[in-house]
């Protein structure tokens, strides 16, 4: 069975530029998370999908990001303009309960992440 | 708010020796313990996890146990390998709040052979 996929692996572009970030989950998981982590610190959770829905969109920083899920399948990340501060890598990850949860353990499976430069 | 500390790396250690690295969490509730690896150009992977106070998790030889007395979810092994190298994550995440994971910023191990 296929993992999580992430496209590009890299990207570098100029500051006020922007960059589109797809991630094609697990078949059949329902939920769907975009983290990011910056300059070696902490992987800071950005949002979640529930299926097509956003369940919890708390982490994304500012309006120049925009996620969507299309039919509930894959995901793009869009950043519009790109700033310095953008850079880093970011993370998606897929798990399969779509009940919102009745466990504390369910596992999510990562992608290998696509790490954006801004220049 | 929820967050997990970890110590500061690099960690570089010669094969078979004996390998701590330190966890902590702040977090209300009764959280769900994690630890993730991610190996050179892979993504993240689930090494071990823990579900409540004094559980131990283990995989390959690595174990942490969640303490809650003094809220820390250390990660341990007997013997370290060269293939060991990797970063370390800790994470939490909360029943009922599961949707999302806090992380610690991560510890890079080496192994020298």
């Amino acid at each position: 069975e296929a993992g999580v996929t992430q496209f590009p692996s890299h990207s570098v572009i100029e500051k006020g530029q922007t960059v589109t970030l797809r991630c094609d989950p697990i078949s059949g998981h329902d939920n769907l998370y975009w983290y990011r982590r910056v300059m070696g610190k902490e992987i800071k959770f950005l949002l979640h999908f529930v299926k097509e829905s956003k369940q919890d969109e708390s982490g994304m920083p500012n309006n120049r990001f925009l996620a969507e899920r299309t039919g509930g399948t894959y995901s793009t990340l869009k950043v519009q303009p790109a700033e310095l501060e953008d850079s880093g890598v970011y993370f998606c990850a897929s798990s399969q309960d779509a009940n919102g949860g009745t466990r504390g353990d369910n596992e999510q499976f990562f992608g290998p992440g696509t790490r954006l430069t801004v220049l | 708010g929820d967050s997990v500390t970890q110590m500061e790396g690099p960690v570089t250690l010669s094969e078979e020796a004996f390998l701590t690295i330190n966890c902590t969490y702040t977090a209300t509730g009764y959280p769900s313990l994690f630890w993730y690896v991610q190996y050179p150009g892979e993504g993240l992977q689930l090494l071990l996890k823990a579900t409540k106070a004094d559980d131990k998790g283990s995989n390959k030889g690595f174990e942490a146990t969640y303490r809650k007395e003094t809220t820390s979810f250390h990660l341990e092994k007997g013997s370290v390998q060269v293939s060991d190298s990797a970063v370390y994550f800790c994470a939490l995440s909360k029943l009922y709040n599961f949707n999302k994971f806090y992380f610690g910023s991560g510890t890079k191990l080496n192994v020298k052979p």
